[in-house]
């Protein structure tokens, strides 16, 4: 079984500009998370999909951030305009049913953002 | 807000000896407990998780228990192996939702 795709791996930029980030999950796996982690924290969840609708984006800074996962399976994150605090690992991570705690969660190798 | 706490960044044990990593939580309406691994580079995988209705459980060198009046879980490996050392990842789970840990760096020296 593959497993959750991200790309890129590494990104740069400066403060101000976007980015995009690309996560395809596992195929059949019906909910999607997108995870930030920062140095020295524990992954912090930004956004969860259930198929293509937006099950949990409380903590997902809305002026900035946005997500879509068109059609149900891949999904991708946009950061725009671009801050030095959003520089961490963003983790998309995908699970089987409605993403309970024995369904099958599997992440990705993530996307180290440096923003500088 | 951080309902779940890995108080100790790292850890270093001997090949062959007992690795003991702890986590704390405050939130006592959880249902599951889990823990995850982490190589560089590469994203958590699941090791072990319990439920919020035992206070034990083993899988090979792994062994996860639980002290809800403490609002405490620890993970034990044993026998460790130097393949053991990586990042660990206390998380709890309820209403949907995975809170993480910090994280506790291990270190297995051979």
């Amino acid at each position: 079984e593959a497993g959750v795709a991200q790309s890129p791996r590494y990104k740069i930029i400066e403060k101000r500009q976007s980015v995009a980030f690309w996560c395809n999950p596992i195929s059949g796996h019906a909910t999607l998370y997108w995870y930030q982690q920062i140095l020295g924290q524990g992954p912090k969840l930004l956004i969860q999909f259930q198929n293509n609708g937006v099950v949990d984006d409380s903590q997902l800074p809305k002026d900035r951030f946005s997500a879509e996962r068109l059609k149900g399976v891949d999904s991708t994150l946009k950061i725009q305009p671009a801050k030095l605090e959003d520089s961490a690992v963003y983790l998309c991570a995908s699970s089987t049913g409605t993403g309970g705690p024995l369904d099958g969660y599997t992440f990705g190798s993530g996307t180290r953002l440096t923003v500088v | 807000d951080q309902q779940v706490k890995q108080n100790s960044p790292s850890l270093s044990v001997q090949e062959g000896r007992i690795s003991i990593l702890n986590c704390d939580y405050t939130n006592s309406m959880f249902d599951y407990f889990l823990w995850y691994k982490k190589y560089p580079a590469e994203g958590p995988t699941f090791l072990i998780s319990i439920s919020s209705i035992k206070d034990k459980n083993e899988d090979g060198r792994f062994t996860v228990f639980l002290n809800k009046s403490a609002k405490h879980l620890s993970l034990h490996i044993v026998p460790s192996q130097p393949g053991d050392s990586a990042v660990y990842f206390c998380a709890a789970y309820n209403f949907n939702k995975f809170y993480f840990g910090s994280g506790t760096k291990l270190n297995v020296k051979p």
